[in-house]
């Protein structure tokens, strides 16, 4: 059963520095590998998303690596801004299988 | 974009009710949705697999007669909570499948997530 970790489980910057967030996940027979954001009380929105051939991914600020042989994947955000404020999901999809494995998140505050 | 919507979006009612959340696929074809449950600061839990035309898939732990899930067209997914109880009370999403892109290797095909509804058990 695929695990997904997202350390740390919250986070805190002040505006303009970069953020890093971490997600882990134990089984690296993926497919691919997806970052969403999700603001208070509402659903996913879909940032970028790794084919697990590829080993990174890039969206204006936005910038998302994969290691599959060490289970791992960091988000990048650069020159954070206060908009940036949200939980940043990420979520494996297992090998010929549509299934989503999520992480808990990390919740991100940036300070104005 | 592909625009998934879901209804209603907050619910309140009383132990013992039954509570339905719709899940539409506006501008774009699904045979297959999903339905998911948060708790506070956890992460999604798959509950189920919806499939067009045929009986829903449950992940182990969920009670099929508990969530009775409908997708009776392509645009079209429900989830019925009976006899709901306060420990129902959670955040449910739902995605959809979008046929059209990601070519033939169906696993490329993104899902596309509504905005969840949140509903309260008294």
């Amino acid at each position: 059963k695929q695990e997904v970790t997202q350390i740390p489980a919250a986070l805190s910057v002040p505006e303009g520095e970069n953020l890093v967030l971490n997600c882990s996940f134990t089984d690296s027979a993926i497919y691919n590998l997806q970052w969403f954001r999700q603001d208070p009380g509402k659903g996913l929105t879909s940032l970028l998303l790794i084919q697990s051939s590829q080993r990174e991914q890039t969206s204006g600020r936005l910038n998302a690596s994969l290691d599959k042989s060490s289970g791992r994947s960091t988000l990048y955000i650069a020159a954070s801004q206060p908009g940036d404020s949200a939980t940043y999901l990420c979520a494996a999809r297992r090998s010929n299988d549509y299934k989503l494995s999520f992480g808990a998140g990390t919740t991100v505050t940036v300070r104005a | 974009g592909a625009v998934v919507s879901q209804h209603p979006s907050w619910v309140i009612c009383k132990s013992g009710t039954s509570v339905k959340i719709e899940c539409r696929s506006l501008d774009f074809q699904a045979t297959t949705m999903f339905w998911y449950r948060q708790f506070p600061k956890q992460s999604l839990m798959l509950m189920a697999t919806s499939n067009e035309g045929s009986k829903a898939t449950y992940e182990q732990g969920v009670e099929k007669d508990k969530f009775l899930i409908n997708h009776a067209s392509l645009t079209l997914s429900t989830l019925t909570v009976t006899s709901a109880h306060p420990e129902d009370s959670s955040f449910y999403i739902c995605s959809a499948r979008d046929l059209s892109t990601g070519g033939k290797r169906y696993s490329n095909q993104p899902q596309h997530f509504g905005d969840g509804t949140r509903l309260s058990i008294l």
